[in-house]
């Protein structure tokens, strides 16, 4: 098991680029989440999915966007990338919400 | 709301010190609490984790406690070593409301220092 694996592991964009963030799982995990780190803080979560269709904000959801069209995926989408976004982006999955969480390494994007 | 707060920012110890670092949250409603370790420019690594039923666990020379109804949990780490050094972050798993969120603490940064 790879476990939950992200890509790409370190991004440079400018002001007002998109791109997404890859985010997979192969333990068959139903519930998918996004969180971002700021520097010197704890994680915030972006987003979240119960299972395949279905998403839901979670504490700061503005300026992404995330679909979920399999169990295994749950990429997240910046549009109009802001340096408000510069930040490392930490993937995680569950078999169900309350059970433990499982991260991937972190995507570290930079916006200038 | 959950809240999470860690307490102290950070710390420095000199090896070899047995040291406390402590979690408090503001709403008892969880599943479970976890401790995490962050080494610069890194991931989470996955120290301990106490469901809401249990009072502590023990890795090693780690040790974490759990007091739900206060809303506290401490970790316990023995004989510090360098290697020790990291930020530490308490996570709780809520439930009701914030159901399936998990709410982190700003950390605590050890320097354990030979």
């Amino acid at each position: 098991n790879a476990g939950v694996t992200q890509t790409p592991k370190f991004r440079i964009l400018k002001i007002g680029q998109s791109m997404t963030l890859q985010c997979a799982q192969d333990m068959n995990h139903n519930y998918m989440y996004w969180y971002r780190q700021d520097p010197g803080m704890g994680l915030k979560l972006i987003y979240y999915s119960v299972g395949a269709g279905i998403t839901d904000k979670g504490e700061v959801p503005n300026g992404y966007n995330v679909s979920r069209s399999t169990t295994e995926d749950f990429p997240l989408r910046l549009e109009l990338a802001a340096p408000s976004q510069t930040s490392v982006y930490f993937c995680a999955s569950s078999t169900v919400g309350y059970n433990e969480q499982f991260f991937g390494p972190g995507t570290r994007l930079t916006v200038l | 709301k959950q809240e999470v707060t860690q307490i102290p920012a950070a710390l420095s110890v000199p090896e070899g010190e047995n040291l406390v670092l402590n979690c408090s949250f503001t709403d008892s409603a969880i599943y479970n609490l976890q401790w995490f370790r962050q080494d610069p420019g890194k991931g989470l690594t996955s120290l301990l984790l106490i469901q809401s039923s249990q009072r502590e666990q023990t890795s090693g020379r780690l040790n974490a406690s759990l007091d739900k109804s206060s809303g506290r949990s401490t970790l316990y780490i023995a004989a510090s070593q360098p290697g020790d050094s990291a930020t530490y972050l308490c996570a709780v798993l809520g439930g009701g409301t914030s159901y399936g969120k998990l709410t982190f603490g700003q950390g605590t940064i050890l320097t354990v220092h030979p």
